[in-house]
């Protein structure tokens, strides 16, 4: 069983839709929880990090942590064609884990928001 | 931008060569991170240095290898290269606490 798992998609929505992304992991030892963006052929780039269980919102963004049932979610509303990327779930154990820092990432959803 | 170079953007080489991929991490990050990120295993990380020290290893190949020098640029060197090695190679700073980390542009090696 892979410690993250995240549909792969591809998802396709209309320009305006509310699109939501989601992935389970599966070690509850995991603290910090991170969304990640990567437009082709580049480098990804980190839009929501979130500590522990709770929502946090960015503009458009809101990522939500469920510890209990080990599922985060990450919300874009009135999404458009520039958000049309892959979007990477990533988990991390945090400092306190014997520094070992490794980011472990899900499969990514690639998201197709056409016009 | 991320504030994250790496360098070079592309390189093409073949089976059995050696390479250099060069990062420097953000201006006061302490942390470099690797990762290998290829169609079908998706981002792997590789390997974390902290301060010249490195910290941690993941699903890194014995035919790899990695330093940070005292200016906390980092190199990452492929050996004995082979087909299966082509891959888009990421590095990431962070401030080594691993609650975010910011990603380069990446290395596209092709090996042929």
């Amino acid at each position: 069983q892979k410690e993250v798992e995240q549909d792969p998609g591809p998802l396709s929505v209309p320009e305006g839709a509310i699109v939501s992304l989601n992935c389970t992991y599966s070690n509850s030892a995991f603290q910090y929880f991170m969304w990640y963006r990567q437009y082709s052929r580049k480098g990804p780039e980190l839009l929501m990090y979130t500590y522990s269980s709770g929502n946090k919102e960015d503009g458009r963004f809101t990522a939500q942590v469920d510890k209990s049932s080990k599922y985060i979610s990450l919300f874009i509303r009135d999404s458009q064609p520039s958000d049309s990327a892959t979007y990477l779930c990533a988990v991390n154990r945090g400092l306190y884990s014997g520094g070992y820092n490794k980011l472990i990432f899900g499969a990514g959803t690639r998201l197709a928001v056409h016009p | 931008d991320s504030g994250v170079t790496q360098t070079p953007k592309h390189l093409i080489t073949a089976t059995g060569q050696r390479v250099t991929l060069r990062c420097s991490p953000r201006s006061g990050d302490l942390s470099v991170y690797w990762y290998q990120q290829s169609l079908d295993q998706g981002l792997q990380f590789l390997i974390q240095y902290y301060n010249g020290e490195e910290r941690a290893k993941g699903n890194i190949l014995e035919r790899f290898s990695a330093q940070q020098f005292p200016d906390l640029h980092s190199e990452l060197n492929l050996s004995s290269l082979e087909l299966g090695d082509s891959a888009l190679y990421f590095c990431a700073s962070g401030q080594g606490a691993g609650e975010t980390q910011y990603f380069g542009p990446g290395t596209r090696l092709l090996v042929l």
